[in-house]
């Protein structure tokens, strides 16, 4: 069974507006979520972090929020560039600590200048 | 320091022969992981060391699959007897010691290599 899931496959957007990807999970046992970005022939790289302790962590354009009664979090992106289009993972670490990275399907972001 | 480097990048070969991946970490991370991405899908977890100890393995993991890491720097993950489902994108990741993270918040930060892609005629 999928633990963290990313129901939209892809998502366009118009540069300088707001791109917001969704991510949902079941396992109440996350400590931290995280987002990657990915380019196509390239490995994901890391982007910003969330502590399941918080609700919002921003870093520049990116703020990441986290609602934790109902198990979803979302990346907002303001405002979008081009260089932003990319296939966007979300991922969970399970409070141990010991265990690897869960991650979603992935998101393909397109912004359209 | 380089980043997480994995060789080779594209491997193309025939079903029923083995092939080997190597992934070189950063030097400070004591931790290194393999996943696997097939299109359409997220990173699935394989199996992970801690230095040279192999920690977990996933049930993806059949035992025509073997990882190692020997002195706890690079590791090897071999595929014996490929099959046209291996194909797919292997990815090696590392990360620092608990505790000292820096820039993931206390997130246990993964950084991939670029990947080394398998494809199985």
């Amino acid at each position: 069974d999928q633990q963290v899931k990313q129901n939209s496959p892809s998502l366009s957007v118009q540069e300088g507006r707001i791109s917001i990807l969704n991510c949902d999970y079941t396992n109440s046992m996350f400590d931290y979520f995280l987002w990657y970005k990915k380019y196509p022939a390239e490995g994901p790289t890391f982007l910003i972090s969330i502590s399941s302790i918080k609700d919002k962590n921003e870093d520049g354009r990116f703020t990441v929020f986290l609602n934790k009664s109902a198990k979803h979090l979302s990346l907002h992106i303001v405002p979008s560039q081009p260089g932003d289009s990319a296939v966007y993972f979300c991922a969970a670490r399970p409070y141990s600590g010991n265990t690897p990275l869960v991650f979603g399907k992935g998101t393909r972001l397109s912004v359209i200048a | 320091d380089t980043g997480v480097s994995q060789d080779p990048r594209h491997k193309i070969t025939k079903r029923g022969q083995n092939v080997t991946f190597r992934c070189d970490p950063i030097s400070e991370h004591n931790r290194l992981y393999w996943y696997r991405q097939t299109l359409g899908q997220g990173p699935e977890f394989l199996t992970y060391f801690q230095n040279e100890a192999q920690l977990e393995k996933s049930r993806l993991l059949s035992d025509r699959f073997s990882a190692e890491r020997p002195k706890g720097s690079f590791s090897t993950l071999e595929i014996q007897r490929t099959e046209q489902g291996d194909s797919a994108m292997y990815l090696c990741a590392s990360s620092a010691p608990k505790g000292s993270d820096r820039g993931g918040g206390g997130a246990n930060v993964l950084t991939f290599g670029a990947g080394s892609r398998l494809t199985v005629l």
